[in-house]
């Protein structure tokens, strides 16, 4: 365990579903980040959040929607996604967003959408 | 815009033979420098990282790296690898300021008997 917990590990959902990816952390920190994984690209940011303010959003679409309800919890919330949306979400914190140095990575979400 | 570059997408090697795995970045200022490995069915970890000094950083499992300011190099090197260093490898780049990493686009290792 790397001390960044990411529930579930795997997550089939059809396209009219809507759900729920969670990232915990107890390290302390006081930095979030939502990565998405997809085979042969650069792992991509999506969002970041430092003291449960969000402080960046990478052009995501609004089918992905975070929430940080305090700074050992992020989630990110799915709705009407498409199949091009399958990939490994991966969830990581840091002591602040302002120093990169300590990210710790969760196991990441395996999701597929059919 | 600010870039790490992978230009190995897959390497192949024999176990005990030498490694290198190119990571070139895009940035003219201060940069911090990373290189991180995930397992088969595992998470990111962090292999070794460079923020200033001594430009050949010693990381975990006999893993270094370069950095070569000139060449915008940050190259990661392994005298002998083994089976088990079997696994994805991806660079990383910092600037100073409120920016998040980036990476690149990762570099698989396949070590074969």
């Amino acid at each position: 365990e790397t001390g960044v917990t990411q529930t579930p590990r795997h997550l089939v959902m059809g396209m009219t579903n809507k759900k729920s990816l969670k990232c915990e952390q107890h390290l302390g920190h006081n930095a979030m980040y939502w990565y998405k994984q997809s085979a042969k690209k650069p792992l991509e940011l999506m969002f970041v959040y430092n003291f449960k303010e969000q402080t960046e959003n990478n052009s995501v679409p609004s089918r992905f929607s975070p929430e940080c309800p305090n700074s050992s919890h992020l989630f990110l919330h799915l709705h009407t996604l498409q199949p091009e949306d399958s990939a490994l979400y991966l969830c990581a914190s840091s002591p602040t967003s302002i120093r990169a140095d300590g990210y710790t990575f969760g196991s990441g979400t395996r999701l597929t959408v059919v | 815009a600010q870039s790490v570059s992978q230009h190995n997408h897959h390497v192949i090697l024999s176990e005990a033979a030498s490694l290198e795995l190119g990571c070139n970045y895009s940035y003219g200022g201060t940069v911090n420098l990373f290189w991180y490995v995930q397992y088969p069915g595992q998470h990111l970890q962090l292999l070794l990282k460079y923020f200033s000094g001594d430009p050949l950083v010693k990381g975990i499992k006999g893993f270094e790296a370069e950095f070569i300011k000139s060449k915008f190099s940050f190259n990661l090197r392994k005298p002998s690898v083994q089976w088990s260093d079997t696994a994805e490898y991806f660079c990383a780049a910092y600037t100073s300021g409120n920016t998040p990493l980036v990476f690149g686009k990762g570099t698989r290792l396949s070590v074969i008997a």
